[in-house]
């Protein structure tokens, strides 16, 4: 069965990186752009970025562009997010999710369980 | 960007009610609007896709109707597993595919 494991959470403090990845399973990782979506604490989801199945795309959120990179290696079955320069504001619950898509028509309909991610002194 | 905005955003019901939500967009989206389930602690469940498509192995009581930009998820008969928060999301074009901030369903 399908299966995606976030990892790489913790507490940092502000300015600083940390780099997020997100293990598959269960399916043909390579053939299937991927999102990384967040949920602040008591909050509600947004979305923060995508990276086409091969790399050759992505997209970021405007509250992320220029500090947060999506990335992916095909051949480990691992998709990554290295955010840099953080914000209190980027504290959240980072989900990773498959995107499905039937033609035009797109849900994320595989999630993992998320990692926190808490940016604090 | 196209903003998403969900009604109401929490209602009280028993189980056996009928529950409806809206979700409207800031501009027309098609049918590009999906409709996820989030219980505490847990991540989002897809429950609806291109507006009224039922994703596979989600109970028959869950619809979804609508397009251009108002929708709405209809649940037939509530029941106790039905209690969560609900979110929209538009998938329209080009990324970012914002989600409504949610609607939480709690026990009357």
């Amino acid at each position: 069965q399908v299966q995606l494991v976030e990892s790489g959470g913790g507490v940092v403090q502000p300015g600083r990186s940390l780099r997020l990845s997100c293990a598959a399973s269960g399916f043909t990782f390579s053939t299937y752009a991927m999102h990384w979506v967040r949920q602040a604490p008591g909050k509600g989801l947004e979305w923060v970025a995508v990276m086409s199945y091969d790399g050759g795309n992505k997209y970021y959120a405007d509250s992320v562009k220029g500090r947060f990179t999506i990335s992916r290696d095909n051949s480990k079955n691992t998709l990554y997010l290295q955010m840099d320069s953080l914000r209190a504001e980027d504290t959240a619950v980072y989900y990773c999710a498959r995107r499905e898509a039937v033609g035009p028509n797109v849900r994320f309909d595989n999630w993992g369980q998320g990692t926190l991610v808490t940016v604090s002194s | 960007d196209i903003q998403m905005t969900q009604s109401p955003s929490s209602l009280s019901a028993s189980v056996g009610d009928r529950v409806t939500i809206t979700c409207r967009a800031s501009q027309s989206i098609s049918s590009y609007l999906n409709w996820y389930q989030q219980k505490p602690g847990k991540a989002p469940k897809v429950l609806i896709y291109a507006a009224s498509s039922l994703q596979s192995g989600v109970p028959s009581r869950f619809s979804g109707s609508g397009s251009g930009s108002e929708f709405t998820l209809t649940i037939t008969s509530l029941q106790p597993e039905d209690f969560a928060t609900y979110y929209c999301q538009q998938t329209y074009m080009t990324p970012p595919f914002t989600f409504g901030p949610g609607t939480k369903v709690d026990i009357k």
